[in-house]
């Protein structure tokens, strides 16, 4: 079973739309939850931490639920400059005093059209 | 600031040539990565390092990669002999023990293309 699974979409909404991403993981000693965010041919970049409480950050709100080991990511209010691949990425820590690797998911695609 | 460095950018190549790509993290970043992205398999973590040692290479595919990070502010990935099936993109990312939530920079990739 993969660390980080993710649905692949693609998710085709129109501008103003509002739109969730959903995300599961398998191993419940992972630590630190985000989601990236990768335009075309460019490189992933952070968009948000996801904390236990879940956070809020303008028109995005990420939501974790340790118990079910289930990450979400919702978007309100869709722009066309919000069309991207939405990347879901978990940490578990390493052996000793290593950060530990990160495990990304597939992605999920987004399209935002006018 | 100066962030995550890679070159080349684009390479070509063919067939059972040996292709060396480089990488500079961000200074002070104690961590190095290397991915590698395909449409079929997404991200995929090949090594990555803290303080120049190499700690999880169990992503490198086959003995064809190997990879060395001679000092903190270089690293380089090396396909010999490369193959039609590594054309991919390939990122260095680095990140900082310090930093909280321990967000990973990536550079703009080094996308290859062997023929």
């Amino acid at each position: 079973r993969k660390e980080v699974e993710q649905d692949p979409g693609p998710f085709n909404v129109p501008e103003g739309a509002t739109v969730a991403f959903n995300c599961t993981y398998s191993n419940s000693a992972s630590q630190s939850f985000f989601w990236y965010r990768q335009d075309c041919r460019k490189e992933p970049k952070l968009l948000m931490s996801v904390y236990s409480s879940g956070n809020e950050d303008g028109r995005f709100t990420a939501q974790l639920n340790r118990a079910s080991q289930y990450i979400s990511l919702l978007i309100r209010d869709s722009k066309l400059s919000d069309s991207a691949t939405y990347l879901c990425v978990v940490n578990r820590s390493g052996r000793g005093s290593t950060l530990g690797r990160l495990y990304f998911g597939r992605g999920t695609q987004l399209t935002v059209w006018p | 600031d100066a962030g995550v460095i890679q070159s080349p950018r684009h390479e070509v190549t063919e067939m059972g040539q040996e292709v060396t790509l480089r990488c500079k993290p961000i200074s002070g970043h104690d961590y190095l990565f290397w991915y590698r992205q395909t449409m079929m398999r997404g991200l995929e973590l090949l090594i990555y390092f803290n303080n120049n040692v190499p700690i999880d290479d169990s992503g490198m595919p086959e003995d064809r990669f190997s990879a060395k990070m001679p000092n903190a502010s270089f690293s380089t990935l090396k396909i010999q002999p490369s193959e039609p099936r590594d054309s991919a993109v390939y990122f260095c990312a680095s990140r900082s023990w310090d930093r909280v939530g321990g967000e990973l920079f990536f550079g703009e990739g080094s996308r290859l293309t062997v023929l």
